[in-house]
């Protein structure tokens, strides 16, 4: 298994759909999760960390499984300014920020 | 608070030719990386620096040095660029090492070796 592996889009959707980004980690002592977001020719921001009890930021909802190793993201009302390219983002070394291990990316398309 | 800056933006090199990116933040973060983005592929971490003075390699380090004497500048050389390292450079920042400190990226220097 690749050490973090995303849905490989792209996602193509309308305005005000609900998308849902799928994402998977090898090391089963990963710590720490997060998605960040990705302009085109832009620079990666932190969208949200990922909790264990899910969290939920506006339209943004994270969700974790440790058992599956698997962390969701989705999005409720999608506006064309989602769009973007999410990456999964998984911390692989037991907390250390130096450990950050990065998925490739999903690029999701919102239409009008 | 400008966060974090790259210089340069954009940059292409003749293989053999030699360069130096430059990383400055201005948010007191103690910690500093480089990152390089190829198409298809993750962020992979190519050096990271833990305070003044210290670096360390990280995923991808050959082809590359480092240095931090200052803690808020991270510099990237390239000795003897090659093709493959045609990329687009990503530099970040941390306040501490925990593994659930935002890290800060800069807006990226794109380097085309030819």
């Amino acid at each position: 298994r690749k050490e973090v592996e995303q849905d490989p889009g792209p996602f193509n959707v309308p305005e005000g759909a609900t998308v849902a980004f799928n994402c998977t980690y090898s090391n089963s002592a990963s710590q720490s999760f997060f998605w960040y977001r990705q302009d085109c020719r832009k620079e990666p921001k932190l969208l949200m960390s990922v909790y264990s009890s899910g969290n939920e930021d506006g339209r943004f909802t994270a969700q974790l499984n440790r058992a599956s190793q698997y962390i969701s993201l989705l999005i409720r009302d999608s506006k064309l300014s989602d769009s973007a390219t999410y990456l999964c983002v998984v911390n692989m070394g037991g907390g250390s920020n130096y450990k950050l291990t990065f998925g490739k990316g999903t690029l999701l398309t919102v239409n009008p | 608070n400008a966060g974090v800056t790259q210089t340069p933006k954009f940059r292409v090199l003749k293989t053999g030719q030699s360069m130096t990116l430059l990383c400055a933040q201005d948010m007191n973060h103690e910690y500093m990386y480089w990152y390089r983005q190829d198409p298809g592929m993750g962020l992979r971490l190519i050096h990271y620096s833990v305070g003044e003075g210290t670096t360390a390699k990280g995923e991808v380090p050959d082809g590359y040095n480092v240095s931090r004497l200052k803690k808020q500048n991270f510099l990237l050389g390239l000795e003897s660029a090659a093709p493959s390292q045609t990329s687009v450079y990503f530099c970040a920042s941390s306040y501490s090492s925990r593994g659930t400190d935002t890290q800060y990226f800069g807006p990226g220097t794109r380097l085309t070796v030819l």
